[in-house]
């Protein structure tokens, strides 16, 4: 069965500095997407991020990042330059089904984020 | 371009009482799906709707049910509420037909059950 393992329940920064999310997942697709969130105490789920099976480079968009290691599993988000409003949960989330059609993600359990002035 | 839209935010039910969701999605999107967040469960998918059908279903009760009408819009209902419905409910729409479209969530509804 597809897994996301997200092992740091709280993570905290100094403002101005980077900072790395890890998620590890598991899965026997050869085709699959990546997807980071970030979670606000407003409760809306915010898209970050993308990484494909396929894609040769790692992700970028803006100040986050993402270090992809394929053979090791791993799908980390970098996020550089940390601002105060950067405080929130982090999710990552692995899209189910070889083809992408069908729009069932499975999250990790999430990083909580607290950047410090 | 508006984005999901998810009403209403907040719900206080009884137990035993039944609820209906409602969600918008983005202009353009055909795909609904739905997911529901607890503390200890953290975020479970419950269904996905496309042109109208159910394609995938996750593993609730059938007390969670959903439809999708001819505009996309999409509904969920809970009947017979229990406690541990308590949840944030969301809502994502997204293209089909490109592996790398993201889901896009609504705010989502905060159901809480006394």
């Amino acid at each position: 069965a597809q897994k996301i393992t997200q092992t740091q329940p709280g993570m905290f920064v100094q403002e101005k500095e980077a900072v790395t999310l890890d998620c590890t997942y598991d899965t026997s697709d050869q085709s699959y997407g990546l997807f980071w969130y970030k979670q606000p105490s407003s409760g809306e789920m915010i898209f970050l991020i993308y990484q494909g099976s396929y894609d040769e480079q790692n992700a970028t968009e803006g100040r986050y990042s993402l270090n992809f290691q394929k053979a090791r599993k791993s799908a980390n988000l970098v996020i550089s330059a940390s601002q105060l409003g950067d405080s929130a949960m982090y999710f990552c989330a692995m899209r189910e089904g070889a083809s992408g059609g069908y729009n069932k993600l499975i999250f990790g359990a999430g990083t909580r984020l607290a950047v410090h002035p | 371009k508006a984005g999901v839209t998810q009403t209403p935010r907040y719900l206080i039910k009884t137990r035993g009482q039944q609820v209906t969701l409602s969600c918008s999605p983005i202009s353009g999107h055909r795909s609904v799906s739905w997911y529901q967040q607890t503390p200890g469960q953290g975020l479970q998918f419950l269904f996905e709707y496309f042109s109208e059908t159910q394609r995938n279903k996750g593993n609730f009760p059938g007390r969670f049910s959903g439809r999708q009408f001819s505009n996309s819009r999409s509904e969920m209902n809970v009947s017979t509420l229990e406690l541990g419905d308590s949840a944030l409910y969301l809502c994502a729409s997204s293209l089909l037909g490109q592996h790398n479209s993201p889901l896009h969530f609504g705010n989502g509804t905060r159901l809480t059950v006394t």
